[in-house]
């Protein structure tokens, strides 16, 4: 089945840096790529997704790519802000057609 | 406020109990997952439903077992409850059939304990 790895567990950045957090997944066949911000003791929720026809999609402060050939997708926060401080998972769709997510990173923006 | 509501919110009980967690889903949602996040954990995927059909199963233990109801509400059933099951529980909704055309939408999830 599919396989997300995502790095790093834990990330700490000054408040108005770049966060930048990675996955990467196994399914060749994987098609669908979303991120989910769960804030503490909070429900996950979706902030961004791209297909695997885009190579980048971007809203607002949040972007993501993708890179097919090497199956790894990243997810970018620029100018981040104290309430950007939550857990991000990364999730792929891969043949078995169910989300499979990563493990997680604790981003902490520093005032 | 997503629109699923998930009970109950909290519940301790002991091991080898059983338990059963409800789900109601976004109104006009038809599909329904349920993942279960230990402690420091990722999202682990356990099952799927879809107008009152299984969908798919992920790592969903045999002591588990769930079901969604006409009204498209769903239970999830933990039964011979061990120390490592405790965790939330988390329910989403969607109103895709097929996991990759739809946002999930999260409930606030029923954290369990068990001692």
């Amino acid at each position: 089945g599919e396989n997300v790895e995502q790095h790093p567990s834990t990330l700490s950045v000054q408040e108005g840096d770049s966060a930048v957090i990675k996955c990467t997944y196994s399914d060749s066949a994987s098609n669908y790529f979303p991120w989910y911000k769960q804030e503490l003791g909070k429900r996950p929720q979706l902030i961004i997704d791209i297909r695997s026809n885009v190579g980048e999609k971007k809203d607002q402060r949040i972007a993501v790519t993708l890179n097919k050939t090497a199956k790894h997708f990243s997810l970018h926060i620029t100018e981040t802000q104290p309430e950007d401080s939550a857990v991000y998972f990364c999730a792929a769709i891969g043949s078995a057609r169910q989300l499979t997510f990563g493990s997680g990173t604790q981003l902490t923006v520093l005032p | 406020d997503s629109g699923v509501t998930q009970t109950p919110k909290h519940l301790i009980t002991a091991t080898g109990q059983r338990v059963t967690l409800r789900c109601s889903p976004r109104s006009g949602d038809l599909s329904v997952y349920w993942y279960q996040q230990s402690l420091d954990q990722g999202l682990q995927f356990l099952i799927h439903y879809y107008n009152g059909e299984e969908r798919a199963k992920g790592n969903i233990l045999e002591r588990f077992s769930a079901q969604q109801f006409p009204d498209l509400h769903s239970e999830l059933n933990l039964s011979s409850l061990e120390l490592g099951d405790s965790a939330l529980y988390f329910c989403a909704s969607s109103v895709a059939r097929a996991t990759n055309t739809g946002e999930l939408f999260f409930g606030e999830g029923s954290r369990l304990t068990v001692l």
